[in-house]
């Protein structure tokens, strides 16, 4: 079974400095999608960015990108220019690109906070 | 924009109750997932389905059911509460089809408190 690891549970950020989160993961597979997901307090889940394996360019969307390593099993998530905004619950998440493989995979969080 | 509405957002029940949180998406979803999370655990699925009267057992399928009667509409159940089950409830939905990168979609979540 896949297994994802987010293995800082917390971390701090000064406002407009880059932070990156750290996340490693576990499969047998070669072809999969990752996701880097965002919890603001008291507000609903949203997709901050997505990776699919085959594809050797890491993933950007604005402020955040991604630092995808396959052979290391590594999807680390950079926030630039960090706003209070971005403060958040953040989790990582896999899933197979197999068909019928619907569900996606969670790590356990890691609450970012970012200091004025 | 996709929209997934839990029906409540808080909700307290005692031991023992039956409980029904209720999930409905407008995107003309095929899969619908319930997750549970905790603090420290991050999100460990219970449920899912991928179409109308399926279900499949997720992780954490025990205390729970499940019902899809309707493609826009997915139901968990607590047959009979404890205060174990005392957490954070998230509905998601996605399209199926071929596969590609399809996020989920989440509600708001609905915090459960048994007592």
């Amino acid at each position: 079974a896949q297994t994802v690891t987010q293995s800082q549970p917390e971390m701090s950020v000064q406002e407009a400095e880059t932070v990156t989160l750290s996340c490693t993961y576990d499969t047998s597979e070669s072809d999969y999608y990752l996701f880097w997901y965002k919890q603001p307090p008291s507000r609903q889940m949203i997709l901050v960015i997505r990776q699919e394996a085959y594809k050797q360019q890491n993933a950007t969307e604005n402020r955040f990108s991604v630092n995808f390593q396959k052979a290391a099993k590594s999807f680390s998530l950079k926030i630039s220019d960090s706003q209070l905004g971005d403060a958040a619950m953040y989790f990582c998440a896999y899933r197979s690109a197999k068909g019928g493989s619907e569900k996606l995979v969670f790590g356990k969080g890691m609450k970012l906070t970012v200091n004025p | 924009d996709v929209k997934v509405t839990q029906s409540s957002r808080y909700l307290v029940k005692r031991t023992g109750e039956k409980v029904f949180l209720e999930c409905v998406q407008d995107m003309d979803h095929e899969n619908m997932f319930w997750y549970r999370q905790d603090p420290g655990l991050g999100l460990r699925l219970i449920y899912f389905s991928y179409d109308v009267k399926m279900k499949e057992k997720g992780d954490i399928p025990e205390g729970y059911s499940v019902s899809r009667e309707k493609k826009e509409r997915f139901s968990l159940i607590l047959e009979s509460a404890s205060t174990n089950q005392t957490s954070m409830y998230l509905c998601a939905s996605t399209s199926q089809g071929a596969a590609n990168i399809r996020p989920l979609h989440f509600g708001n979540g609905t915090r459960l408190t048994v007592t």
